[in-house]
């Protein structure tokens, strides 16, 4: 069964550096997405993107935070300059469909734990 | 601020028996609705999804919708202890923008 991967599983950086998150939607989707789960709380959406642009993000996604979809199959999040509370686990989803009225299930990858030292 | 609101539980439940977890939500427009079941460490898994008023069945699990009353809820029937996770509520919005609730602990008690 097609699935969401997610590389690395577990990354460890120092504040103020930058990280790339890897991500490979299943490969018919054409939708994408950004969440994290910062430790014992719920997930958060970041970011979704069509369609090789950004369409719609959250209060968190700012400055420091880009996607990008950088060849046919990988969708990338990069975290300019890290923070302590980056650290959080970060996972990736694609739906084949986006339409509010009908049907956008979202498959999640596995994730990336995500900390900042 | 649109919220998603479910409690967060322990909820114990034995073994064989219904899991009902119940769910609101604030955005009067929300038009999708999802059920993710978290097990701990791991990543949300998609388990139900349901778009119109009332009752979707599959295998164990049924959802209900009520838009005139912002609720929905999931029902697990002959529950077994491999449904011990954290249950998230999920709401797509009409700005299409997904809310998680925090989720529920529900524990299947053997």
């Amino acid at each position: 069964e097609p699935e969401v991967t997610q590389t690395p599983s577990h990354q460890v950086t120092q504040m103020g550096q930058e990280v790339i998150l890897r991500c490979v939607p299943i490969s018919n989707h054409l939708y994408f997405y950004w969440y994290r789960q910062i430790l014992g709380q719920k997930v958060e959406f970041l970011v979704s993107f069509y369609n090789n642009e950004i369409s719609e993000k959250s209060e968190i996604f700012d400055d420091q935070f880009s996607v990008e979809r950088p060849d046919g199959s990988n969708f990338t999040l990069k975290i300019r300059s890290t923070k302590l509370e980056d650290s959080a686990m970060y996972f990736c989803a694609s739906s084949a469909f986006w339409d509010s009225s009908s049907y956008n299930e979202q498959f999640f990858g596995p994730g990336t734990r995500l900390t900042v030292l | 601020q649109k919220e998603v609101e479910q409690n967060s539980g322990p909820l114990s439940v034995p073994e064989g028996a219904i899991a009902s977890l119940n769910c609101t939500y604030s955005d009067r427009g929300s038009q999708s609705f999802f059920w993710y079941r978290q097990y701990s460490g791991k990543s949300p898994e998609l388990i139900m999804s349901i778009y119109s008023n009332g009752d979707k069945e599959d295998g164990r699990f049924t959802a209900q919708l009520n838009k005139a009353s912002q609720y929905v809820s999931l029902l697990i029937r002959d529950s077994q202890p491999s449904d011990s996770a954290t249950y998230l509520c999920a709401v797509i919005g009409r700005d299409d923008k997904i809310i998680f609730g925090k989720g529920t602990r529900l524990h299947i008690l053997p």
